[in-house]
């Protein structure tokens, strides 16, 4: 049973445009969501996190939205960049266990 | 910031053998976990590595397959043991440090190291 989904395994956008990555979970339990980013032949990086209490988050260019009613979570970056081209997985905790990991969209930003 | 290293950062192994993957943190740290990703999917936690006692193990890992140590607050170290083409994965350790004020769900990984079994 996969909890955490993130139902766009890739995503392409255009260098300077709005990147949205969508994660959907079924456990309302949780209560803390984190994106992280990855780099081929490197580890998951932290970017970015949001307790359910709030419905968002922002840092730099990176903001996460909380729907709690829908059990969504998204993440906007703006404006993107080549460098974020990655691997972004989002995951959710309850009451600090362990971390449930979405299975990944691929993020390609072209010039 | 915090350095998190793993040795080997690559490996080709021979079904029926055994690797030991170390992972070496430069600051304390409360918690220290291991993950795979399997190939096209996403990360798994196989287990919580304690300190001076017996790992924590998810459903569907064992301590006979997954042996891990974890000697004191910096260092641990996974065994895949008796390995087969289907323990081909990433293996990623991550922890929680102790000095950030944060939640203990906040985790940061190591680079991961790439085990092809043949």
């Amino acid at each position: 049973d996969q909890q955490v989904k993130q139902n766009s395994p890739s995503l392409s956008v255009q260098e300077g445009r709005i990147s949205i990555l969508n994660c959907d979970y079924t456990n309302s339990m949780f209560d803390y969501f984190l994106w992280y980013k990855k780099y081929p032949a490197e580890g998951p990086t932290f970017l970015i996190s949001i307790s359910s209490i709030k419905d968002k988050n922002e840092d730099g260019r990176f903001t996460v939205f909380l729907n709690k009613s829908a059990k969504h979570l998204s993440l906007h970056i703006v404006p993107s960049q080549p460098g974020d081209s990655a691997v972004y997985f989002c995951a959710a905790s309850h009451n600090t266990d362990k971390l449930i990991f979405g299975t990944g969209t691929r993020l390609q930003v072209f010039p | 910031s915090a350095v998190i290293s793993q040795k080997p950062s690559r490996d080709i192994c021979q079904r029926g053998t055994s690797l030991t993957i170390q992972c070496q943190v430069d600051s304390q740290v409360t918690m220290m976990f291991w993950y795979r990703q399997q190939p096209g999917q996403s990360l798994t936690l196989i287990a919580t590595a304690n300190q001076g006692s017996e790992a924590t193990y998810e459903s569907g890992f064992v301590i006979d397959k997954f042996p891990i140590s974890r000697p004191n607050l910096t260092f641990s170290t996974l065994t895949v043991s008796n390995m087969s083409p289907e323990d081909s994965s990433i293996y990623l350790c991550s922890v929680v440090f102790l000095w950030k004020d944060v939640r203990g769900d906040e985790q940061y990984f190591g680079p991961g190291t790439r085990l092809t079994v043949t």
